[in-house]
């Protein structure tokens, strides 16, 4: 199986700030590669797949970059909304398709 | 508008079985691969099940592998996982997820979620 190490696993920043989270995979998943967004008692929502395309609707300070094993998701200028939880999650192997252990971003 | 709406969730005990469903609408049903992701109370996701667009071909987590069976019927709109031979560790909530394409083997990601469902497996 491939996992999918995120880091960090909590990280505090105010409102403005530009904040970069990195997920790791244990073998190359060339870009096959999503960040979904969850807030406490929501559902995941999609923000980026295949590694830097962003899904329709979300707004432009949110972006993704890498391929291979290294992957970030970057935030340009984080508001009040984007205090949430976020995870990585490959697809390049469907069985199983595995997750990141998440990052939660916090006020500080 | 996609709209996915889970149903079935409860309080069951060890051993027990529950059959969840998954209304979808807002998308050609049979052209999507569908998918459950779970969530145990303060955990992460955990990838569960997943079926192609026809229903033809199924895919499960190790740890689900032989106890849930996921099922789909086309004509209805809806997705189903059975849940047969319930541990604690079952307790989660339940999401069901679009695929963004008819096969997961295809690179398929997971476009859109329902607002899940609890399974609490508790005696």
């Amino acid at each position: 199986d491939i996992q999918m190490t995120q880091s960090p696993s909590t990280l505090s920043a105010s409102v403005g700030d530009r904040v970069t989270i990195t997920c790791r995979a244990s073998q190359s998943i060339s870009s096959w590669l999503a960040w979904y967004q969850q807030k406490p008692g929501k559902a995941p929502k999609l923000l980026i797949y295949k590694a830097s395309s962003l899904e329709s609707g979300v707004p432009s300070r949110f972006s993704g970059s890498g391929s291979g094993t290294e992957f970030t998701l970057t935030i340009s200028s984080l508001q009040p909304d984007d205090f949430a939880t976020y995870y990585c999650q490959q697809y390049n192997s469907y069985s199983p398709f595995t997750f990141g252990g998440g990052t939660k971003v916090e006020i500080k | 508008e996609v709209q996915l709406v889970e149903s079935g969730g409860g309080l069951v005990q060890p051993g027990g079985s529950l059959r969840l469903s998954c209304a979808a609408s807002g998308f050609t049903f049979s052209s999507y691969a569908m998918s459950w992701v779970r969530q145990a109370p303060g955990k992460g996701l955990e990838w569960v099940s997943a079926i192609s667009g026809s229903g033809g071909s199924t895919y499960y987590a190790d740890s689900v592998k032989g106890r849930f069976t996921i099922s789909r019927d086309n004509s209805k709109n809806t997705l189903y996982l059975q849940m047969n031979s319930l541990r604690a560790e079952d307790t989660a909530v339940y999401y069901c997820a679009k695929c963004s394409r008819a096969v997961p083997a295809a690179k398929a990601f997971f476009d859109y979620w329902g607002q899940g469902t609890l399974v609490t497996v508790s005696s």
